[in-house]
């Protein structure tokens, strides 16, 4: 069964340094998402991605995160200058279509991040 | 703006027993989607089952159930015969019209008890 796919599981960085996070979508999907999910807390969404742009970002995803489509399988998540409160779980998703079962996001198995 | 509430931040349930997962919401949009996902100790977010506001039907997938009442705008999720792998965190999760992200309730651990 086809699955979203997270790189690195685990990511250990300094405050200040940059960050790439990746996710491989579901192959026929056209909708990406990246959410954290601080220790213990709720997950929260980041950005939407479609049609190679941004379609939707939250009040979080400020000027220190981008996200890109570098090639026709990658999307990656990028944060130009760490913070401690960077510290969360990172999940990609993707979904096939907007409307019915179709919309049902798929998730990543996440990737880890700790700013020390 | 969409809302979900999960009030039973943990319960216990009997292998075997069935158990229901509290979830409300609240939205203006005349059609949404509501989800439910499991998470693991290991991390990761595994989609269980979906429910449409103008489904006719309750969602069912195999031991998962959807108890969906719109008029009170509740989306339990019923898991029948409880197993030991079945403990995890549960989200529920609703997705509006105005915008694709999905919103997420603060969860319910699950712990199955042998």
């Amino acid at each position: 069964e086809p699955e979203v796919t997270q790189t690195p599981s685990h990511q250990v960085t300094q405050m200040g340094q940059e960050v790439i996070l990746r996710c491989v979508p579901i192959s026929n999907h056209l909708y990406f998402y990246w959410y954290r999910q601080i220790l213990g807390q709720k997950v929260e969404f980041l950005v939407s991605f479609y049609n190679n742009e941004i379609s939707e970002k939250s009040e979080i995803f400020d000027d220190q995160f981008s996200v890109e489509r570098p090639d026709g399988s990658n999307f990656t998540l990028k944060i130009r200058s760490t913070k401690l409160e960077d510290s969360a779980m990172y999940f990609c998703a993707s979904s096939e279509i907007r409307g019915g079962t179709q919309e049902t996001q798929y998730f990543g198995p996440g990737t880890r991040l700790l700013v020390l | 703006a969409q809302k979900i509430t999960q009030t039973q931040p943990g319960m216990f349930v009997q292998e075997k027993e069935a158990v229901t997962l509290d979830c409300t919401y609240d939205t203006s949009d005349p059609s949404y989607g509501l989800f439910w996902y499991k998470q693991p100790s290991s991390g990761e977010m595994i989609f269980l089952i979906y429910q449409g506001s103008y489904d006719q039907q309750n969602a069912t997938e195999g031991r998962y159930s959807l108890n969906f009442q719109k008029a009170r705008k509740s989306a339990n999720l019923v898991i029948s015969a409880s197993q030991l792998g079945d403990s995890a965190m549960y989200f529920c999760a609703m997705r509006g019209i105005t915008g694709n992200q999905f919103y997420f309730g603060t969860g319910t651990s699950l712990t199955v008890i042998p």
